[in-house]
């Protein structure tokens, strides 16, 4: 069972719409992540935060938007997409940034469709 | 800039056989991480193992172990008694231990297990 909960698991939204995606984790990290996975890719860093600062942005469009609210708590938030950006969305989140130990765990992952 | 390849985009098992799946990368690093993470079509990434560059013994999980090359900058994983539930993608990923959280992800191979 993971413990990086992500809502919604489907979206499809329209390229003028306004939405969010969001992620829970309890385990107590303090660095969450977005990455955006293509069909048969691997996934690609889009953010970082690490104790609910933006400490890696990777060159995202800012029609995606992060925001960290808590410890607990990260969101996407989605305004005027383009079909291009129809991917798996999957948030992750691990103890720390730096230094050993630092596992990175995901979540199951939110499925964007832009129509 | 540090690069993971897995040369295999596709590998096929018989069920209880054994499987290895191949992965090299290139870093000029001393200190770094090495995971495999495996990818079921329910799209999770789930971790399967992790092996710390600095430990000259291989990591194993259950069923699953790697054979860590460092001179050859190798990390392939074996999974012995291979079940049906294995078939997913595998994502072998590196991690500088010094350049913050950030994974680097090979192309994957996809794995399929035939009854």
């Amino acid at each position: 069972d993971t413990e990086v909960t992500q809502t919604p698991k489907h979206l499809v939204m329209g390229m003028t719409n306004k939405k969010s995606l969001k992620c829970e984790q309890h385990m107590g990290h303090r660095a969450m992540y977005w990455y955006k996975q293509k069909a048969k890719k691997p996934p690609e860093l889009m953010f970082v935060y690490s104790y609910e600062k933006l400490s890696i942005n990777e060159s995202v469009p800012s029609r995606f938007s992060p925001e960290c609210p808590n410890s607990s708590l990260l969101n996407l938030h989605l305004h005027a997409l383009q079909p291009e950006d129809s991917a798996l969305y999957l948030c992750a989140s691990s103890r720390g940034s730096q230094g050993p130990g630092n596992t990175i765990y995901f979540g199951e992952g939110s499925w964007l469709t832009v129509v | 800039a540090q690069t993971v390849t897995q040369s295999q985009p596709e590998m096929s098992v018989q069920e209880a056989e054994t499987v290895t799946l191949s992965c090299t990368y290139d870093t000029s690093e001393s200190d770094y991480y090495l995971f495999w993470y495996k990818q079921p079509p329910s799209r999770q990434m789930i971790l399967v193992i992790r092996q710390e560059a600095y430990k000259q013994q291989n990591a194993t999980e259950n069923r699953f172990s790697v054979n860590f090359q460092k001179a050859a900058k190798s990390f392939s994983l074996k999974i012995s008694d291979s079940q049906l539930g294995d078939a997913a993608m595998y994502f072998c990923a590196y991690r500088s231990a010094d350049a913050g959280n950030m994974l680097t992800f090979g192309g994957g191979t996809r794995l399929m297990v035939k009854p």
